[in-house]
């Protein structure tokens, strides 16, 4: 069954804190990873695709990387407006992304 | 970027009666459109695959009598939460796929709140 793991399941950062989020997966036939950012009461906002292992992609203070296993998510010098839910999703062979509970992510100045 | 509307952003009804959310690809044509639903805190969980012209395909354990999905156009996909109830209060949330891309774009949501 496929499966999707985020974690922490929150964290707060001090600004400019970097850190990085998680997302463990388990997928017959990974036809993609998806990196979505929530805020409070709005649908996901799409932020990065990875398709492969080793691929790594980059916004503004974000970036994606992508082994076999999990996808990294590194925030570098957080601002406040990074505060968000940052949501991970697999799409395997059914075509369905499959979401994780996300991270939720506060970042105090 | 391709854009998802949906509407409305928020209703309100009262316990049994039907309410209707619509979901438009502005700029582009949907042949597959996805429904989620959304309890606080919690993930999204897919409740049904709506293609365009056919049945939708709904998920284990959703009702596909309460929750009726019609995509009767390749820009607009529909879902009617029938004879609601409070347990059915959520955070109702579509996605299109876009084309060629493969990508998934997500409406602003729409929240439902049955008294």
């Amino acid at each position: 069954e496929d499966q999707v793991t985020q974690s922490p399941e929150a964290l707060r950062l001090q600004e400019g804190e970097s850190s990085s989020l998680n997302c463990s997966y388990t997928v017959s036939g990974l036809r993609g990873l998806f990196w979505y950012r929530q805020d409070p009461g709005k649908g996901p906002e799409f932020l990065f695709t990875l398709y492969s292992a080793g691929e790594e992609k980059e916004k503004e203070r974000l970036k994606a990387t992508l082994t076999k296993k999990e996808s990294f998510l590194h925030i570098t010098a957080p601002k406040p407006e990074d505060s968000a839910t940052y949501l991970c999703a697999v799409q395997g062979g059914y075509n369905k992304l499959i979401f994780g509970a996300g991270t939720r992510l506060a970042v105090h100045p | 970027g391709a854009v998802v509307s949906q509407h409305p952003s928020r209703v309100i009804c009262k316990s049994g009666t039907s309410v209707k959310i619509e979901c438009r690809s502005l700029d582009f044509q949907a042949t597959t459109m996805f429904w989620y639903r959304q309890f606080p805190k919690q993930s999204l969980m897919l409740m049904a695959t709506s293609n365009e012209g056919s049945k939708a395909t709904y998920e284990q354990g959703v009702e596909k009598d309460k929750f009726l999905i019609n995509h009767a156009s390749l820009t607009l996909s529909t879902l009617t939460v029938t004879s609601a109830h409070p347990e059915d209060s959520s955070f109702y949330i579509c996605s299109a796929k876009g084309q060629g891309t493969g990508e998934l774009f997500f409406g602003e949501g729409s929240r439902l709140t049955v008294l």
